[in-house]
């Protein structure tokens, strides 16, 4: 079964604005990734925080974890139609392999120019 | 090189038919994985590879065999598929376990219809 549960499935903005999508999982992790996926294309990584960590950047992203409530957000500042994407979360188990990911059913976001 | 390569980039098949898809990293990778995605559906796990081993098979049909001939290639051999196994096949790899935190680098897929 599907570990984790993005939200919203669909995601709608106008260039410039920020997109948030959070992601919610049933189990303890290891840590906690973020993919983009152009539209039938293989999935690119963005961003990994683990499982003792609470907030991370790159660039325009900004991923937080909070582990008491087993949820992550992913927010995209100053959004580009080029972001125009789904986005999907995945999990890596603790107590095993972290090589095992279990991705969440994704958010499709469109930036409109 | 972060590069995952994947051939062909389409395949049509019939149902009686035998063929296979290839992957191929250069990253010193020992995890190397096969996904299954439908379409607006995330992608399904299908095997590990780990150190050129099969170390997960997630319950797939007989119908699919993957083989993994060195550290840097992976095959799923394909035969007798039906037409609900046309979906995208996603290739990814990882350095592998015993690694404290794993990234994914997916190739670009082999989108398949099976008609």
């Amino acid at each position: 079964s599907q570990q984790g549960e993005e939200d919203p499935q669909a995601l709608s903005i106008q260039e410039g604005e920020n997109a948030t999508m959070n992601c919610s999982y049933k189990t303890s992790i290891n840590n906690l990734q973020w993919y983009r996926q152009n539209s039938g294309r293989g999935l690119v990584h963005l961003i990994l925080i683990r499982s003792n960590e609470r907030e991370k950047h790159s660039g325009r992203l900004r991923v937080t974890l909070d582990t008491s409530k087993k949820s992550s957000s992913l927010l995209i500042t100053a959004s580009r139609a080029a972001d125009t994407a789904s986005y999907f979360c995945a999990t890596g188990p603790s107590g095993a392999g972290s090589y095992q990911l279990t991705f969440g059913k994704g958010t499709k976001l469109s930036v409109i120019p | 090189d972060t590069e995952v390569t994947q051939t062909p980039k389409h395949l049509v098949m019939g149902m009686t038919n035998k063929k296979s898809l290839k992957c191929e990293q250069h990253m010193g990778h020992r995890a190397m994985y096969w996904y299954k995605q439908k379409a607006k559906k995330p992608p399904e796990l299908m095997f590990v590879y780990s150190y050129e081993k099969l170390s997960i098979n997630e319950s797939v049909p007989s119908r699919f065999s993957p083989e993994c001939p060195n550290s840097s290639l992976l095959n799923l051999h394909l035969h007798a598929l039906q037409p609900e196994d046309s979906a995208l096949y996603l290739c990814a790899s990882s350095q592998g376990p015993g690694t404290a935190t794993d990234t994914q680098y997916f190739g670009p897929g082999t989108r398949l219809t099976v008609l």
